[in-house]
Order: C-alpha cells, then sequence, then structure tokens
C-alpha cells in the first residue's frame, strides 16, 4: 500500500520569503504521479503543481516549484514570494499510473499560514 | 468553463436516516472520484466512476455507495448515518483518471446529529 507522509503539521512564512514544504512517500510502482494540492477555507481543493516520476525535471508554475528526489522517495514543494492568498491547506498526494489504481492517496496536510 | 459542482454545500441528518450528495463533473470529464475529509483521518478515497462503471472502491463500509449516470454526473448514497459520518465529502473530476489529476468541486459539509 502507498503511504505518504508530511512531517510538518503547521508552517508560517513572512511575505514575500520563499517556505518549502516537505513529503515523502512510499511506493514499490516505478510509474506514477505527484501531486500538490491547496485548500484554502474554500475548502474548494486546488492543483498546485504535478510531477511525472518518469521526468527527471522538477515541475514549475510560477513561484511553485518542486523538489523531486525518486531514489529518496521525497517530493517537497517550494513557494517563493509568499504573497497572503498561499494561506491554505496544503496536500502532497500520489497516484499510480497503471490500470486499476485511480484513487489519489493523500498526505494528512500542511497548514501554511503566510504573515504580513 | 464551469468547474466542479457539488450540491448541496452543507447537509444535517439524524442518526438512522440516508443522504444522497450529487456531483455535476466538468464538461467532458469522465472520471468522478468521491473522497471523505475528516479531520481525524483526513483524506479518504470512496469510489471512482468512469463511464457509468466503477472502477475502484475504498475500504468503506457497504452504506456508502455510488453511481454514475450517462452524463456522467455521480451521486453517492450513505445510508444508515452514523455520528461518524460526519465529514466533508469531495468530489473530483478528471478526463480520465490518474496523470491528468483531478479537479476537485467545494464539497458538501454532511453533519450527523
Amino acid at each position: 500500500a502507498q503511504t505518504v507522509t508530511q512531517s510538518q503539521p503547521e508552517m508560517s512564512v513572512q511575505e514575500a520569503e520563499t517556505v518549502t514544504l516537505s513529503c515523502t512517500y512510499d511506493t514499490s510502482e516505478n510509474n506514477y504521479y505527484l501531486f500538490w494540492y491547496k485548500q484554502p477555507p474554500s475548502r474548494q481543493m486546488i492543483l498546485v503543481i504535478r510531477q511525472e516520476a518518469y521526468k527527471q525535471q522538477n515541475a514549475t508554475e510560477n513561484r511553485f516549484s518542486v523538489n523531486f528526489q525518486k531514489a529518496a522517495k521525497s517530493f517537497s514543494l517550494k513557494i517563493s514570494d509568499s504573497q497572503l492568498g498561499d494561506t491554505a491547506m496544503y496536500f502532497c498526494a500520489f497516484i499510480n499510473s497503471g490500470a486499476g489504481s485511480y484513487q489519489l492517496t493523500f498526505g494528512k496536510g500542511t497548514k501554511l499560514s503566510v504573515i504580513p | 468553463k464551469a468547474g466542479v459542482t457539488q450540491t448541496p454545500r452543507y447537509l444535517i441528518k439524524t442518526r438512522g436516516q440516508q443522504v444522497t450528495l450529487s456531483c455535476s463533473p466538468i464538461s467532458g470529464h469522465r472520471s468522478v472520484s468521491w473522497y471523505q475529509q475528516t479531520p481525524g483521518q483526513g483524506l479518504q478515497f470512496l469510489f471512482e466512476y468512469f463511464s457509468e462503471t466503477q472502477r475502484n472502491k475504498g475500504n468503506f463500509p457497504g452504506r456508502f455507495s455510488g453511481r454514475q449516470f450517462s452524463n456522467s454526473r455521480s451521486e453517492m448514497n450513505v445510508s444508515t448515518l452514523e455520528l461518524g459520518d460526519s465529514a466533508l465529502y469531495l468530489c473530483a473530476s478528471s478526463l480520465a483518471g490518474t496523470e491528468y489529476g483531478y479537479t476537485f468541486g467545494s464539497g458538501t459539509r454532511l453533519t450527523v446529529v
């Protein structure tokens, strides 16, 4: 069974600073996808960034980037130039690419507060 | 393009009752998944449907069931409600699942009293 671990229940960062959220996962599969989702108080889960395990290059989306270390099974999220609107719960998630999966496995989440 | 729509937003039910939640996916998305979110257990997978067929089911009792219609809209039903069923129920849709990631709705907050 796959597991996803987020070791930081809460974090805070000053506005305009950079913060990194940690995520490790455990799987015996070789092909899979990793995601970071953001859940603000509005409750809607918003996809922040995705990474394909077979790609060496780290994904980036504007101020968001990941550090994907496949051998270490680590997938951290870096948020640059933090903004007040980044305040939210952040969830790391994993899904196998093989047939028969179709389910996301989530970590417990990290509550990020951006301080003005 | 409309997002994933879940109705109702809030629901209060009594123990022993049953409830039906609705989800309309993004137009063109054929995969619909359901997740239960609670403070204690986090996000847990309930089931996934594609073209009206359940492809995967999580570890939940048989009181939890779902279905998908030909227009990809989905419903989930919980019978004989228990206090522990109080949660945020999230629906997510995708073109076909897996690599595309999922787009989530805002959820239905179910409170069982």
